[in-house]
């Protein structure tokens, strides 16, 4: 059974509309990870959140760790074709493991 | 410029043989890692080393080997024993104490 739920796992927006990716676990995150990636290449990390109730942003993509660290959410605003890709969470399954297990990603299209 | 490197970028092997995906890093980073990654299933972990001349199994480590003789360095082979190898193979790389992972490229395996 996967330990992190993506969801949605396909998502297609307009051009300059606001979309949401979600991020969830059964079990308590010791750090949580979001990166994006482009079809048939690596991983371009994003942000790192640890803290419960923590938010981060990096120009308009905003993440947010819940307060019981069992759930992620990222944000995009004003989507733009740069944003498009696959978006992957990922968390520690311990703390101090440095093993990450990811999510199954979202794909994320956007239409002109 | 510091980075992972991943060669090469695509692979054919034939059944039955063996093949060595390559990863070198030059960031000095402790741990390094091998993924899998399957369309729709995100990144599930095959082999990771967090010191030099030690590795552990992943999830999915039957069918693979890995070596680390050097800190720089950390091949991994794909034998004759993976029933389904044709995948996107991807390497990582952390510095112990520092949650931040950086990857490779990939390199695309198909079974021809």
């Amino acid at each position: 059974s996967q330990e992190l739920e993506q969801s949605p796992q396909s998502l297609i927006v307009q051009e300059g509309k606001n979309l949401t990716i979600n991020c969830t676990s059964s079990k308590t995150l010791y750090g949580l990870y979001w990166y994006k990636q482009k079809y048939g290449e690596g991983l371009i990390f994003l942000m790192m959140l640890q803290k419960g109730g923590e938010e981060k942003s990096h120009e308009k993509i905003t993440a947010k760790l819940d307060e019981k660290k069992q759930q992620s959410s990222l944000h995009i605003t004003a989507s733009q074709p740069s944003h498009a890709g696959i978006y992957l969470c990922g968390a520690d399954k311990m703390w101090g493991a440095q093993k990450l297990v990811f999510g199954q990603g979202t794909r994320l299209t956007i239409n002109p | 410029d510091g980075g992972i490197t991943q060669s090469p970028k695509y692979l054919f092997r034939k059944e039955g043989q063996n093949v060595t995906l390559s990863c070198e890093q030059n960031l000095n980073h402790d741990a390094m890692y091998w993924y899998r990654q399957d369309p729709g299933q995100g990144l599930r972990l095959i082999y990771y080393s967090q010191i030099v001349n030690d590795f552990q199994k992943g999830d999915i480590a039957e069918g693979y080997s890995v070596s680390r003789e050097k800190k720089e360095s950390f091949p991994l082979t794909v034998t004759s024993a993976q029933k389904n190898p044709t995948a996107f193979y991807l390497c990582a790389s952390s510095l112990r104490g520092d949650y931040g992972y950086t990857f490779g490229s990939g390199t695309r395996l198909t079974v021809v």
